[in-house]
C-alpha cells in the first residue's frame, strides 16, 4: 500500500521568507499527487495537483510543487510567504495502478507565519 | 455550485453511546468518501462509495462503524458504540467519479467522546 511522509511537523517563518515543505511517497507505480491546505476554521482545499506532463506545477496563491520521480518527492514551495499562509498543509497521493481514486494523506505540516 | 454539506458540525458524547453523521455531496457527484482525521494526523479513508455501492471499506472498523448511501446521494456514517479513540474530525468528500479529479471536502464533524 502507498504511504506519504511529511517530515516537517511544524514550520515557523517570518513574512517574506521562502518556503519549502517536504513530501515523500512510497509507491513504485503511476501516481497522482496533491497538496491540500486547511486554513484555521476552514475545510480542506486543493492547493495544486500533478497528474502528468510538466513536473513543475503551479497552484493558487503563488504556490508551486515539483515532482521528482527518482526521489519519490513532491515538495511544496513558495518564494515569499505571507501571514495569510498560516495553515496546515497536507500532501496526498493517489496510486493510479489500482484503478481507483483513493487518496492517502501525509500527517500534515503546520505552518506559522510571523508578521 | 454548493459545496459538500455535513451535519452536525460538533458532537460530544460519552463512550459506549452511538452517534451518526450526515453528508450531502455536491450535486451530481457519484463518488463519496468518508475520512477520519485524528488530531495531529492526516485524513484516513474509512469508506468509499460509487453511487450506492461500496468500493472500498478496508479501513472501516466494521465492528462499530457502519455507513450507507441508500439512494446514491447523501450518506450517513454511524458509530455504535463509541470509544474514546474515536474522537476525531469526520470528513466527507465527493467527486463526479468520471476520472482523475479533485476531491471536494466538506467542513467536517468534530466528535469528542468522553
Amino acid at each position: 500500500a502507498q504511504s506519504v511522509s511529511q517530515h516537517n511537523h511544524h514550520v515557523i517563518l517570518s513574512e517574506a521568507a521562502s518556503l519549502e515543505l517536504g513530501c515523500n511517497y512510497s509507491y513504485g507505480g503511476t501516481v497522482n499527487l496533491f497538496w491540500y491546505v486547511q486554513y484555521p476554521g476552514q475545510h480542506l482545499q486543493l492547493l495544486l495537483k500533478y497528474f502528468s506532463g510538466d513536473p513543475l506545477v503551479k497552484g493558487i496563491k503563488g504556490f508551486e510543487a515539483e515532482f521528482i520521480k527518482s526521489k519519490f518527492s513532491f515538495n511544496l514551495r513558495k518564494p515569499s510567504v505571507q501571514w495569510s499562509d498560516t495553515a496546515e498543509y497536507f500532501c496526498a497521493v493517489n496510486a493510479m495502478d489500482f484503478g481507483n481514486e483513493k487518496l492517502t494523506f501525509g500527517t500534515g505540516t503546520r505552518l506559522t507565519i510571523i508578521p | 455550485e454548493a459545496g459538500v454539506a455535513q451535519s452536525p458540525r460538533y458532537k460530544i458524547i460519552e463512550k459506549r453511546q452511538s452517534v451518526a453523521f450526515w453528508c450531502n455531496p455536491i450535486s451530481g457527484h457519484a463518488t463519496l468518501y468518508w475520512y477520519q482525521q485524528i488530531l495531529g494526523q492526516g485524513p484516513k479513508l474509512l469508506i468509499q462509495f460509487q453511487n450506492n455501492g461500496v468500493v472500498d471499506d478496508s479501513q472501516l472498523p466494521k465492528d462499530r462503524f457502519s455507513a450507507e448511501r441508500l439512494k446514491g446521494v447523501d450518506s450517513t456514517l454511524k458509530i455504535q458504540p463509541a470509544k474514546l479513540e474515536d474522537s476525531a474530525v469526520y470528513l466527507c468528500a465527493s467527486t463526479s467519479g468520471r476520472g482523475l479529479e479533485t476531491q471536494y471536502f466538506g467542513p467536517g464533524t468534530r466528535l469528542l467522546v468522553l
